[in-house]
């Protein structure tokens, strides 16, 4: 299974955009990249994920590297609601086993 | 547009009890599945279901019990409460198993064993 390394926290301020990387070196050609949110005391939310194309939704961008060992999420303009912990997940193939590990923890700055 | 709902949201048991925690989700998803989350720990898979009538263990098997009687429903037993069961508890949902199905998550139960 892919590990994933994380920063363990990070700030930025309201308004701007929130660029939180993610490092995946041992990713195996047909593994997903997924990212997820958590606030506090909810459910996890899924956000976005890709195989090997950038991909953008409503919530954010995901920007996954040519040789597909990293990738950066990318919150385009953070708001006080986006703090949250995030959580970089590449699930093995055999049985879609979502192992958050301690994920981002990210605070939006008014 | 209610997803995936679990009920209840909190529970207070003493060692030895038993209890359902319950799971629905009414996006007409095959794949279902049940997660513990500790402090520190992450999220670890219970155990899982791939359609009506099919379900496999995960990661943390040991004292719980599941069933798939319908598409919807995947009710999570415990048989006997112990301590180290106390955690929050969530059910996800998908399309299918494949990898690129996003799973969508309840908010959770939060259940304490005395």
């Amino acid at each position: 299974d892919a590990k994933t390394t994380q920063p363990t926290s990070m700030d930025c301020a309201e308004g701007r955009a929130a660029n939180l990387p993610c490092n995946h070196s041992t990713i195996s050609g047909n593994e997903y990249v997924y990212w997820y949110r958590q606030i506090h005391s909810q459910g996890p939310q899924y956000i976005i994920h890709g195989l090997k194309n950038n991909e953008t939704n409503e919530m954010a961008s995901l920007i996954i590297t040519e040789d597909r060992k990293s990738s950066t999420l990318i919150l385009p303009h953070a708001t006080l609601r986006d703090t949250a912990v995030y959580y970089c997940i590449v699930p093995p193939l055999n049985n879609n086993d979502m192992r958050f590990g301690a994920g981002t923890r990210l605070t939006v700055k008014p | 547009n209610a997803g995936v709902t679990q009920t209840p949201k909190f529970q207070v048991l003493k060692t030895g009890q038993s209890m359902t925690l319950q799971c629905a989700q009414d996006m007409n998803h095959e794949y279902m599945s049940w997660y513990r989350q500790d402090p520190g720990m992450g999220l670890r898979l219970i155990h899982y279901s791939v359609g009506a009538g099919i379900t496999d263990q995960g990661e943390v098997p040991n004292g719980y019990n599941v069933s798939r009687s319908t598409t919807e429903d995947f009710p999570l037993r415990l048989l006997s409460a112990a301590p180290s069961q106390t955690s929050v508890y969530f059910c996800a949902s998908s399309y299918s198993a494949s990898s690129n199905q996003p799973q969508h998550f309840g908010d959770g139960t939060r259940l304490s064993i005395l």
